[in-house]
């Protein structure tokens, strides 16, 4: 059971655009939506995470977009840089329980000069 | 500060053996949660400790165990080895004390089946 859709599963992306992101989830009770970034032999490594009492969190380039109501968040990157090219989760986890993460399959990432 | 550390980073084995990982967390963090990495199933929670305690268990087949010691390192273990154990383990720490708790992750153990 996918718990976490995540779409597209790769996307091309040319140096200085956005890159879009998108996340739906199943179970009403995930209260922790964070996104990871992975390199090629490297582990995930957490970029940003948002909570559902707000509808938008910033953090330089990255931006999510929350929306409790369609069960759906996504992650926006602006002005992309090559060094952007990676394998991009979003996840979800239940209150009190952030240890345990569900995490969608995946976007690689693509961003070409 | 050192981060997540995993021994070791690569193993090959052969069916129905059995492997122990390792994971060293950040100073500090009580929490220490499993992962599997493969390319058909994405990343699935196996199962977190806190505080030598196993409290977040995924739904993976009892050949798979873990455990915590005092000074928080954690260990997993995976019985009788299959062809489809082959992926990339990953850990991963937190103070797990909070309601909301930042995970980071480690390199990864790259477990091949043969």
């Amino acid at each position: 059971q996918q718990q976490v859709k995540q779409s597209p599963q790769s996307l091309i992306v040319q140096k200085g655009g956005i890159s879009i992101i998108n996340c739906a989830y199943e179970n009403t009770a995930f209260d922790y939506f964070p996104w990871y970034q992975q390199f090629p032999g490297k582990g995930p490594a957490l970029l940003i995470a948002i909570r559902p009492d707000v509808s938008e969190k910033k953090e330089g380039r990255f931006t999510i977009s929350f929306n409790k109501s369609a069960k759906q968040f996504s992650l926006h990157i602006m002005d992309s840089q090559p060094g952007d090219s990676a394998t991009y989760f979003c996840a979800a986890s239940r209150p009190g329980n952030t240890d345990k993460l569900i995490f969608g399959t995946g976007t690689r990432l693509q961003v070409f000069p | 500060k050192a981060g997540v550390t995993q021994t070791p980073r690569y193993l090959i084995k052969t069916r129905g053996q059995q492997v122990t990982l390792s994971c060293s967390p950040i100073s500090g963090h009580r929490s220490v949660s499993w992962y599997q990495q493969t390319p058909g199933q994405g990343l699935q929670f196996l199962f977190e400790y806190f505080s030598e305690t196993q409290r977040n268990k995924g739904n993976f087949p009892g050949r798979f165990s873990g455990r915590q010691f005092s000074n928080s390192r954690s260990e997993m273990n995976v019985s009788t080895l299959e062809l489809g154990d082959s992926a990339l383990y990953l850990c991963a720490s937190s103070r797990g004390q909070t309601s909301y708790n930042e995970q980071f992750f480690g390199p990864g153990t790259r477990l091949t089946v043969l």
